[in-house]
């Protein structure tokens, strides 16, 4: 699976927009960009995922460069509950065998 | 997504003896897996928990440190054998379905060996 780089901390303002960078220069065609997070105490939830169009659900916004080198994740009113740290992963999607190889994250703080 | 619970939700051990965590699924599931995560760290995956036959070990984690027993679709145990201080860690469950869904997981085992 190709590695991926994202910042290791941000600071967010409540109510605001997170954007989440993530490189992942290596990404094979086939493989696609997961984001999870991990709130304090928790097991890792999963937030979104795609391959090479933008997709949105109820939690957040993910925008794939045209070259898919790179992706960000949107939280578009960040709350304080949003306070996690934030994973950028890349597999390949086949039928549920693949494992998911963590790197370090971003750990995001929202602040009042 | 499915709801996975796994028991204990922590424990303080005694260094040289064994434990045993479960991890239950409310519906089956094709895949299951075992991480590890160290304090501070990010999670590594420990194995792939296989039903009817022995789990896939990644490298640096062996069958004898890490039993996993897969007995059906909902259930696996992940034993951390004969642990010492730096087995201290929390233990998590992932599970994913056949139909390329992505992967979640319990809140895992927070384990503290003295």
């Amino acid at each position: 699976d190709a590695k991926t780089t994202q910042p290791p901390s941000m600071d967010c303002a409540e109510g605001r927009a997170a954007n989440l960078p993530c490189n992942h220069s290596t990404i094979s065609g086939n493989e696609y960009v997961y984001w999870y997070r991990q709130i304090h105490s928790q097991g890792p939830q999963y937030i979104i995922h795609g391959l090479k169009n933008n997709e949105t659900n109820e939690m957040a916004s993910l925008i794939i460069t045209e070259d898919r080198k790179s992706s960000t994740l949107i939280l578009p009113h960040a709350t304080l509950r949003d306070t996690a740290v934030y994973y950028c992963i890349v597999r390949v999607a086949s039928a549920a065998g693949n494992k998911l190889t963590f790197g370090g994250g971003t750990r995001v703080l929202v602040k009042p | 997504s499915a709801v996975i619970s796994q028991k204990p939700s922590r424990d303080i051990c005694q260094r040289g003896t064994s434990l045993t965590i479960q991890c239950q699924v409310d519906s089956q599931v094709t895949m299951m897996f075992w991480y590890r995560q160290q304090p501070g760290q990010s999670l590594t995956l420990i194995a792939t928990a296989n039903q009817g036959s022995e789990a896939t070990y990644e490298s640096g984690f062996v069958i004898d440190k890490f039993p996993i027993s897969r007995p059906n679709l909902t259930f696996s145990t992940l034993t951390v054998s004969n642990m010492s201080p730096e087995d201290s860690s929390i233990y998590l469950c992932s599970v994913a379905t056949v139909d390329n869904q992505p992967q979640h997981f319990g809140d895992g085992t927070r384990l503290s060996i003295l």
